[in-house]
């Protein structure tokens, strides 16, 4: 089945730095990737749509300077956290499909970021 | 833009009880699916449903999808303790291939 590989799982900061995260398809190529945001004991929220070889879509209220999206190849996304400060700690996670959303997303496992 | 509600937000169920959670869309979804995540860990995809009235069974779960493409329900029978987690539908749009997720229902099971 469609493996989708997520790193790291966890990663703790300092305000004011930089975190990379990435998100790659195992066994198979994704035009799109998704990227969201979990709050404890809250629902998936969606972040911004990264597609390959251009620019990333990003949802109402995310900035996009803070969270910045590249998708240079068919297999992998990273989202990077800018400039990050404690409110951005969060579990953020991947997702993307062989096809177009029609037979389920395959989920990274998930990156749980703590800014202190 | 589409929203995705879900009830209940929490269930705490006797082992062995059946239970049910429902999902409703405020558009009509291309399709809906369905989605475990156990605790610490990230959503798994357990089913999909794309016809009107379309109904599916996995073993003790059984996914239904409205008439009108709209609302959904998740029904699980004689839970057991594996069934743990908070289960999440979410609606995929027509239009753009987005996930809009529920609230998600969180389930604990007493034995």
């Amino acid at each position: 089945g469609a493996v989708v590989s997520q790193h790291p799982s966890r990663v703790i900061c300092k305000s004011g730095t930089s975190v990379k995260i990435e998100c790659r398809s195992l066994d198979f190529q994704a035009t799109t990737m998704f990227w969201y945001r979990q709050f404890p004991k809250q629902s998936l929220m969606l972040m911004a749509t990264s597609n390959e070889g251009s620019k990333a879509t990003y949802e109402q209220g995310v900035e996009k300077d803070k969270f910045l999206i590249n998708h240079a190849s068919l297999t992998l996304s990273t989202l990077t956290v800018t400039s990050a400060h404690p409110e951005d700690s969060s579990f953020y996670i991947c997702s993307a499909t062989p096809g177009e959303g029609a037979h389920g997303y395959t989920f990274g496992s998930g990156t749980r970021l703590t800014v202190v | 833009g589409q929203q995705v509600m879900q009830i209940p937000q929490y269930q705490h169920v006797q082992e062995g009880e059946d239970f049910t959670t429902y999902c409703n869309s405020s558009t009509t979804l291309s399709n809906i699916q369905w989605y475990k995540q156990r605790p610490g860990g990230h959503p798994v995809f357990l089913i999909q449903l794309v016809k009107s009235g379309e109904v599916k069974k996995q073993k003790r779960l059984t996914f239904q999808f409205g008439e009108a493409k709209k609302n959904s329900s998740l029904h699980i029978t004689a839970t057991q303790t594996t069934d743990v987690g908070t289960y999440f539908c979410a609606g995929l749009s027509s239009n753009d291939y987005k996930l809009s997720f529920g609230a998600g229902t969180t389930v604990t099971v007493r034995a």
